[in-house]
């Protein structure tokens, strides 16, 4: 079966320290893949998105992911935690049609 | 990009009541979604609402709970009926690019039942 799976339920990271939240996926075939962010009372916005074009991806707020095949991996990274980035991050698979699938999300917490 | 709004934005409703929420897009767009995410909660897909015919529900959600219109390519209603507290959820409207390769996301509405 599809699936995504976000290892990290919650992460806490000191600002100005590097983040890292992690997101595998199982699949035979190259999948398109997101990261969206979620903060308090709002909705889901989309940070990045990779869609079989170059393997590092960069997105908003100086978030980036990397997909690696080998690993069936796409970690979403950032150097330096701000106190802005403190929300839920959402990793989304999709494979083929339009089957979105979401991960459990990972809770970013940042200390000052 | 697609540009979603949703109204309500929030609502307190109280049970056995039903409430209907409005998604407008910007854009034509094919695939229209409605999600549920319950507190502390990742996304579950309600429905597909088609254009035209009835939407397709999910495994664990039926029409007579949750009616779905979907009168143009830009606008869809989702209808929570005789609401109970367990219905107290964030629910999404999202549509997908015309190729089909990302999902937008409205603000959602935060309802809770009491």
């Amino acid at each position: 079966a599809q699936s995504v799976t976000q290892l990290d339920s919650h992460v806490s990271v000191s600002e100005g320290t590097p983040v890292l939240l992690r997101c595998n996926y199982s699949s035979s075939y190259s999948p398109s893949l997101f990261w969206y962010v979620q903060h308090p009372n709002k909705g889901l916005q989309l940070l990045l998105k990779y869609t079989s074009a170059a393997t590092l991806v960069k997105g908003i707020n100086g978030f980036e992911a990397e997909f690696k095949k080998s690993e069936t991996s796409f970690h979403l990274t950032k150097p330096s935690a701000h106190m802005s980035d403190a929300a839920e991050y959402f990793c989304v698979v999709r494979y083929t049609g339009n089957q979105f699938y979401f991960g459990t999300g990972t809770s970013l917490t940042v200390i000052p | 990009s697609a540009v979603i709004s949703q109204k309500p934005s929030r609502d307190i409703c109280q049970r056995g009541t039903s409430l209907t929420i409005q998604c407008q897009v910007d854009s034509q767009v094919t695939m229209m979604f409605w999600y549920r995410q319950q507190p502390g909660q990742s996304l579950t897909l309600i429905a597909t609402a088609n254009q035209g015919s009835e939407a397709t529900y999910e495994s664990g959600f039926v029409i007579d709970k949750f009616p779905i219109s979907r009168p143009n390519l830009t606008f869809s209603t989702l209808t929570v009926s005789n609401m109970s507290p367990e219905d107290s959820s964030i629910y999404l409207c999202s549509v997908v690019t015309a190729n089909g390769n990302t999902i937008y996301f409205g603000e959602g509405s935060w309802l809770t039942v009491v």
